[in-house]
């Protein structure tokens, strides 16, 4: 079955320090993956994705994500974090079974980060 | 572009009834998939439309059900309204199944 984990309910950074969120996958073929940020009471923006290419990608806001392979994970990175970026986050692959579209999301990770 | 659009933002319903909710997508897209949000199971995925076909469903009663119209609008209703209902419920339009999906504001229902 195709699935997405993430380990850390919670993520507590100070403003300035590099951030790090955690996301494994599992899935047959290619993994399609992606990186989206809700704020409260708002919908999900689209943060980043890997098809394919490059193991970093780069996204907005200056977030970064590096696809592992080999350890089939997809942590999302800032080098420098904001008290703004303080929001949930989601990890998600595409459910690539056949031609639909549809993600498969992690449960999410609030990131908290205090000035 | 306006981006993906949802209506009503908000919805407060009695169990038993039934609900109709609406979302545009982004001009040109013609994919539209709609997922249920609860702090207990997380974001779910309950269809997924592409020209006017649905192209896969999620794990839900038929009481779920939804519609996509030649212009890509897309309608999803539940009936017979339950507890468990109350959600936000959250609309995504992409222009290819190999793209980034673009979510709305959803629509947050509220069961009594």
């Amino acid at each position: 079955a195709q699935s997405v984990a993430q380990p850390e309910d919670q993520v507590n950074v100070a403003e300035g320090n590099p951030l790090t969120v955690k996301c494994t996958y599992s899935v047959s073929g290619n993994p399609y993956l992606f990186w989206y940020v809700q704020y409260p009471n708002r919908g999900l923006q689209f943060l980043l994705k890997y098809i394919t290419g490059d193991n970093l990608v780069k996204g907005s806001y200056g977030f970064e994500a590096e696809f592992n392979k080999s350890q089939t994970s997809f942590h999302l990175k800032k080098p420098s974090a904001l008290v703004s970026d303080s929001a949930l986050y989601f990890c998600a692959v595409r459910d690539n079974r056949g031609s639909q579209g549809n993600l498969i999301f992690g449960k999410g990770t609030k990131l908290s980060v205090k000035p | 572009k306006a981006g993906v659009t949802q209506t009503p933002r908000y919805l407060i319903k009695t169990r038993g009834q039934q609900v109709t909710l609406s979302c545009s997508p982004i001009s040109g897209h013609r994919s539209v998939s709609w997922y249920q949000q609860t702090p207990g199971q997380g974001l779910q995925f309950l269809f997924e439309y592409f020209s006017e076909t649905q192209r896969n469903k999620g794990n839900f009663p038929g009481r779920f059900s939804g519609r996509q119209f030649s212009n890509s609008r897309s309608e999803m209703n539940v009936s017979t309204l339950e507890l468990g209902d109350s959600a936000l419920y959250l609309c995504a339009s992409s222009s290819s199944t190999h793209n980034e999906q673009f979510f709305g504001p959803g629509t947050r229902l509220t069961v009594l």
